[in-house]
């Protein structure tokens, strides 16, 4: 497709499960950001990757939280025994070099945790 | 560290009003900024932005000038349109710093906006 992509739309889980989400970024975007929006909070930066650099982790709130990405294709933000406080819609842009600030963002997945 | 605020909505207007959403920032270094819609149901898109001190940021009606001397980077439109209700989030990036968080945009909350018929 022509934008980011992102699955599920909506995930809701019981606490202690692990879930597991995925972003398909604009093709030949080489730069791929995860966020999460809190209900009434800006968005939170969680991990950056750019093309085969190491990503930078600095914004997992928790070892819970863990995030892989093949050369420039998808990513999966995995996020081990959920908790309650981890209910946010979770966000994930592309961009087409880490230079490049305009960031394409998907809709996102809204995450339950019951 | 960096950091944006900005004015807490929802904001509602009628059509064809003023708008104003403030917005002030903290930085080290010189940031860019950049102000972020997302209308309902779609994922947030671009939607002005500016990279030194003085430059106007502008598109689909919409203004907003960096000012360095007062930290601010207020989003304006001087006629709204029904078609602008959406969530506008004003952010940052440093264009300094690529190391660590290289790349890492810095948002504010967001400003819901209503605009009535």
């Amino acid at each position: 497709g022509a934008g980011v992509s992102q699955s599920p739309s909506n995930k809701v889980t019981e606490k202690g499960k692990d879930v597991e989400l995925r972003c398909d970024p604009i093709s030949g975007h080489t730069a791929l950001y995860w966020y999460r929006q809190r209900l009434g909070q800006g968005l939170e930066f969680l991990i950056y990757f750019q093309g085969n650099s190491a990503p930078d982790k600095s914004g997992l709130p928790s070892d819970r939280f863990s995030a892989e990405r093949t050369g420039e294709s998808v990513s999966t933000l995995t996020i081990q025994r959920t908790q309650q406080e981890d209910s946010a819609v979770y966000l994930c842009a592309s961009s087409l070099s880490r230079d490049n600030e305009k960031l394409f963002f998907g809709s996102g997945t809204q995450l339950s945790v019951l | 560290g960096n950091s944006v605020t900005q004015m807490e909505g929802p904001v509602t207007l009628s059509e064809e009003a003023f708008l104003t959403i403030n917005c002030t920032y903290t930085a080290t270094g010189y940031p860019s900024l950049f102000w972020y819609v997302q209308y309902p149901g779609e994922g947030l898109q671009l939607l002005l932005k500016a990279t030194k001190a003085d430059d106007k940021g502008s598109n689909k009606g919409f203004e907003a000038t960096y000012r360095k001397e007062t930290t601010s980077f207020h989003l304006e439109k001087g006629s709204v349109q029904v078609s602008d209700s959406a969530v506008y989030f004003c952010a940052l990036s440093d264009g300094m710093n690529y190391g660590g968080s290289q790349g890492n945009l810095i948002f504010g909350k967001g400003t819901k906006l209503s605009v009535k018929p």
